[in-house]
């Protein structure tokens, strides 16, 4: 039967433009942070993180942005490519009895228009 | 980087039977795994933690009867949906953590897309 549950939003940008993928966290004792994209019938890849002590963090064409005191994250995609569209889904991880906890967030699916 | 393999990647079972998912980490010791579910254009769910040679420990609401999850090496954990139905249709993705690595980054398999008729 048909699942009930949030659908994912979606984010149709030009190529060449820049995305910004915004998500709320929850838990403010989470210390670290991830972003993760996911293609169609795959498990999530890893793309960039960042600790709690640090409000931002650049990659090779993304940036990630943390503002603690609204408990929010984004990311940012710049020149975004046909191979970019994907579900991006933030994740909050916290200590939980030795091990990280990763908790995700809803996702953002992301097109991009060639 | 570390890589984490799930089998099978596909998976048909009648209502009724019993299927078991793999979930190995290749070149590192883990200690602790995870098990999600997703549904369709939804987000990853936590199942259960896997514990080396300890008990599972499960997320609120779900049955670990009914998913039962073996931890017996440091390598290899295993995911067994007990008497599917097709409502147990869904993507189960496992991770893993290596304790060794300089950040607590979680490496995913693949997947497993569990289709039950």
């Amino acid at each position: 039967g048909e699942s009930v549950g949030l659908h994912l939003p979606t984010l149709s940008v030009q190529e060449g433009d820049n995305s910004i993928i915004n998500c709320a966290y929850s838990n403010s004792a989470s210390d670290y942070f991830i972003w993760y994209k996911q293609e169609s019938g795959k498990g999530p890849q890893f793309i960039i993180d960042i600790r709690s002590n640090m409000d931002k963090r650049q990659g090779q064409r993304v940036t990630v942005l943390l503002n603690k005191t609204v408990k929010h994250l984004s990311l940012q995609i710049a020149a975004t490519q046909p191979g970019d569209s994907a579900v991006y889904f933030c994740a909050e991880t916290r200590d939980s009895g030795g091990y990280q906890k990763v908790t995700f967030g809803i996702g953002t699916k992301l097109q991009v228009i060639p | 980087g570390a890589v984490v393999s799930q089998h099978p990647s596909w998976v048909i079972c009648k209502s009724g039977t019993s299927v078991k998912i793999e979930c190995r980490s290749l070149d590192f010791q883990a200690t602790t795994m995870f098990w999600y579910r997703q549904f369709p254009k939804q987000s990853l769910m936590l199942m259960a933690t896997s514990n080396e040679g300890s008990k599972a420990t499960y997320e609120q609401g779900v049955e670990k009867d009914k998913f039962l999850i073996n931890h017996a090496s440091l390598t290899l954990s295993t995911l067994t949906v007990t008497s599917a139905h097709p409502e147990d249709s869904s993507f189960y993705i496992c991770s893993a953590s290596n304790p060794q690595g300089l950040n607590t980054e979680a490496f995913f398999g693949q997947g497993t897309r569990l289709t039950v008729v």
